[in-house]
Order: structure tokens, then sequence, then C-alpha cells
């Protein structure tokens, strides 16, 4: 069973702060994706890779570095947070197929709400 | 730009009847984009329910089909006979760039079936 894991599933933070979210994925995909929700919209992509040591900018990236360390590991890091960075944040990885579209899966979300 | 968009926020269907949830797109960046709908069941994560990367083709999964069309850009999902099972909160999105890996998310559309 594929699985996606992000951590921490609540985070609180102070403005200005640096707020690290971890995903980790046993799927054994190249590709991985990070991105936002905000109630009432849709998912917003904000960085994603296509392995290890790549990251690349998705639609809203301001305000957000990603790192990649290896196949299973995918950060998104706010170096300075900001109250308009509060929400949910999900992590995602691709199966990259060559012939048809690539499906993600998905993790549970990080709530993250900065003060 | 790219953009989905989804006009119901919240549809209610008893049970048995049929459904039809609306979804149409805007690309300027491709001229056939792949599309999907994805869906969120109550307490588990967002997951694939079908896609299609062929404009004129039909994908089906679980008894829900959608029908890439487009001459109108549209991507409705419909089904003849709903359950309760199927009541959770259904997102169209379409895949562009060089892979058709960048997904652009509707709002989404919670179905509540009620018995």
């Amino acid at each position: 069973e594929a699985a996606v894991t992000q951590s921490p599933r609540n985070k609180v933070a102070v403005t200005g702060g640096k707020v690290t979210l971890s995903c980790n994925q046993t799927n054994n995909h190249n590709n991985m994706y990070w991105y936002r929700q905000d109630t009432g919209h849709g998912l917003r992509l904000i960085h994603y890779s296509y392995g290890a040591g790549s990251t690349e900018k998705g639609d809203i990236p301001d305000g957000y570095k990603a790192s990649r360390p290896s196949q299973e590991n995918f950060s998104l890091i706010l170096e300075l947070a900001t109250p308009s960075q509060t929400s949910v944040y999900f992590c995602a990885s691709g199966d990259a197929r060559t012939t048809s579209a690539e499906t993600l899966y998905f993790g549970s979300g990080t709530r993250l709400t900065v003060l | 730009g790219d953009s989905v968009t989804q006009t119901e926020g919240q549809v209610t269907v008893s049970e048995s009847k049929s459904l039809i949830i609306n979804c149409t797109y805007s690309t300027t960046s491709i001229a056939y984009p792949n599309l999907f709908w994805y869906v969120r069941y109550p307490g588990e994560g967002l997951q694939l329910l079908l896609k299609v990367i062929t404009a004129g083709q039909k994908g089906s999964s679980r008894g829900f089909e959608a029908t890439y069309n487009k001459e109108t850009t549209s991507f409705h999902l419909q089904k003849a006979s709903v359950q309760e099972s199927d009541s959770a909160v259904y997102y169209c999105a379409l895949g562009v760039g060089p892979n058709y890996n960048v997904l652009y998310f509707g709002s989404g559309t919670k179905l509540t079936v009620e018995p």
C-alpha cells in the first residue's frame, strides 16, 4: 500500500519564526509535491521535485523553500513565517508514468497556524 | 493562466438518484491537458477517482464517469445511482506542464447522499 506520511500533524508557529514541514514516502516514487489548501479553495502547488537533489517552483512558491535530500524525504521550509501562511499543507508522491497520467498519493495533511 | 472551476460547493442528493458535478477548465499553457477527479472520503486522504488523458475519451471508476470534452472545456462527473457511501468531497483537476504533472485543482464539491 502506497504511504505518504507528514509530520507534524498540527503546528502553531509565531510570526517571523522558521517552520519545517516534513514528508516521507515509502512508494519509491521519483516525484513529490507540496500543496496548500485554504478554506473554500482548491489545492495550490507550492514546490515539487523530480528526485533527490531536485526542487522546482510551483504556482505559489514565494515565501517557501523546499528540500529533497533523498528519494523518500521532501521538506517544506518557511524561513520567516507569516499569518498569511496559515493553511493546511499536503504532501504527495507521484508515480510518474510514461504511458498514462501520473497518479498522486497524498498524505493526511499538516495544519499550520501562524500567530 | 490555468484554472478549474467547480460551480457547486455543496450538493445533496437522495440515495439511488442520479448525480452530476460540474467541472470546467481553462488553460493557456497547453492544448490538451490531462484531466482528473480526486475524492476525499470522510476521515481519509485525498485519492484518485479517475483520469482521462485523451480528448473525447471517458474515464470511469466505482460507478462514476467523466468525459473529456475539449469543445466545451468540461469534465463533468456523473453517476446514475448514488449511495450513501459516495458522500465525500470531489475535486476536479487539470494537469499541465511538460509532463502533465503540474496540477490545478478546483475548489471542491461536497456531496451528501441522504438515505
